[in-house]
């Protein structure tokens, strides 16, 4: 079963605007990542939080984490065309295993 | 330096074939990590390994499918007697070490389709 699930399935937005997903998640994790996929390819790393920070930056990307909630979200700012594709949490446990949801597939319409 | 390399990018078999999926992964990287992905799903975990030892392969079907990662060479992918339900995009990952939150480090995938 797959531990993170992200929300919304789909987000269409247009550029310059705000794009926000979250990552839910159930059992307790060590750290929590986020990846995107262009369509076609591999995934690739955009950020990595630890269960012991609530906050992380990484130029347009933010990402937050509540452990007390079991819940993370990314938020990417003044979007752009080239931001489309799917956007995957990872949560990773004591077995060092990254454990992936279904993704949010993002839209950004120039 | 060149990143994680799978081959072949597309292989189509028929009912009964073997498919056989290779990943180099990036210089210096002696984890390798597995996952399958059917279209609009996530990455599902398969299998994950060390040079020449399988360290976790429960996300791996007891029956057809083995994985090895040996001292030379690329981490094989097999799947004995395919199924139509076997197709679906297979990612190979690495990374250099496991100590939590390492990042992994992506192929492009090879998507097999079974005819």
């Amino acid at each position: 079963s797959q531990q993170g699930e992200e929300d919304p399935q789909a987000l269409s937005i247009q550029e310059g605007e705000n794009a926000t997903m979250n990552c839910s998640y159930k059992t307790s994790i060590n750290n929590l990542q986020w990846y995107r996929q262009n369509s076609g390819r591999g995934l690739v790393h955009l950020i990595l939080i630890r269960s012991n920070e609530r906050e992380k930056h990484s130029g347009r990307l933010r990402v937050t984490l509540d452990t007390s909630k079991k819940s993370s979200s990314l938020l990417i700012t003044a979007s752009r065309a080239a931001d489309t594709a799917s956007y995957f949490c990872a949560t990773e446990g004591g077995s060092y295993i990254p454990t992936f949801g279904r993704g949010t597939s993002l839209i950004v319409h120039p | 330096n060149a990143g994680v390399m799978q081959n072949p990018r597309h292989l189509v078999r028929r009912r009964g074939q073997e498919a056989r999926l290779r990943c180099s992964p990036m210089k210096g990287h002696s984890h390798v990590y597995w996952y399958r992905q059917l279209p609009e799903e996530g990455l599902k975990f398969m299998v994950y390994l060390q040079k020449e030892n399988i360290i976790d392969e429960s996300g791996m079907p007891k029956e057809r499918f083995s994985a090895e990662f040996p001292k030379e060479g690329p981490s094989i992918l097999r799947i004995q007697q395919v199924v139509r339900g076997d197709s679906a995009a297979y990612f190979c990952a690495s990374s250099p070490l496991v100590r939590g939150g390492e990042k992994l480090f992506f192929g492009s995938g090879t998507q097999l389709s079974v005819l």
